[in-house]
């Protein structure tokens, strides 16, 4: 019944490898997110796509691969994990792209806590 | 790009008092501010929200405050209590140069501890 899934929650690996992180939202909504949360629990945009279309592109480097296979899943993939990639991933969906002022609230999953070794 | 501002970092208040967290947001384009509450270990969740055609908002305990010219937004918690404890973060939703795409920007957070 969760609306905003993610797995797997914790994610252990060493520097160099190659990982992935699955989303999947059951709420019909067209947009979907990914935040990266570093240690002091900052909270920034990585990317947005919209009905499978990357909208948002926030300067990442390209070891991060975002893949939206259809509307319902968002999929991060990173090659050659980094010790600074160490934080914790969320990805989210909202209804709409557009904010036209409106609410648009963004439902956050659960996260993955990504730790590089 | 917007960027916002939230203080102050951390608030510890007491049972019963009242707290208040201030933002500032630098592009005038932004035209929605929402306010997320994250409780430790969990994730982030909306809890009030305000348009920029509308200058004060209130749900039960909760208000948000917007003043457009001076582009600062406040969030104030009347009769806090103990389950009120956690992360909030304010933002903006700015459109993407020209179009209407709305890009979230958060505030640094404000750690909100209540004692009892």
């Amino acid at each position: 019944d969760t609306a905003v899934s993610q797995t797997p929650k914790y994610l252990v690996t060493q520097m160099g490898n190659d990982k992935s992180i699955k989303c999947e939202q059951n709420l019909g909504h067209d947009t979907m997110y990914w935040y990266k949360q570093d240690s002091k629990k900052f909270l920034k945009i990585m990317f947005s796509y919209n009905n499978k279309e990357l909208i948002i592109n926030e300067t990442v480097p390209n070891r991060f691969s975002p893949k939206s296979p259809d509307k319902a899943h968002l999929n991060l993939h990173i090659n050659s994990l980094e010790l600074g990639d160490s934080a914790v991933y969320f990805c989210a969906s909202s209804p709409f792209l557009t904010s036209g002022g409106l609410r648009n609230e963004q439902f956050f999953g659960p996260g993955t806590r990504l730790t590089v070794l | 790009g917007e960027n916002v501002e939230q203080h102050p970092s951390t608030l510890s208040v007491q049972e019963g008092d009242s707290a208040v967290i201030k933002c500032t947001y630098s592009d005038s384009a932004s035209n929605y501010f929402p306010w997320y509450k994250q409780e430790l270990g969990k994730r982030p969740q909306l809890i009030i929200d305000i348009r920029s055609n509308v200058g004060e908002k209130k749900d039960q305990r909760i208000a948000v405050t917007l003043n457009k010219t001076a582009k600062h937004f406040s969030l104030h918690i009347t009769e806090t209590q103990p389950e009120d404890s956690a992360v909030y973060f304010c933002a903006a939703s700015t459109p993407r140069g020209g179009t209407s795409y709305g890009k979230l920007t958060f505030g640094q957070g404000t750690i909100l501890t209540v004692h009892p």
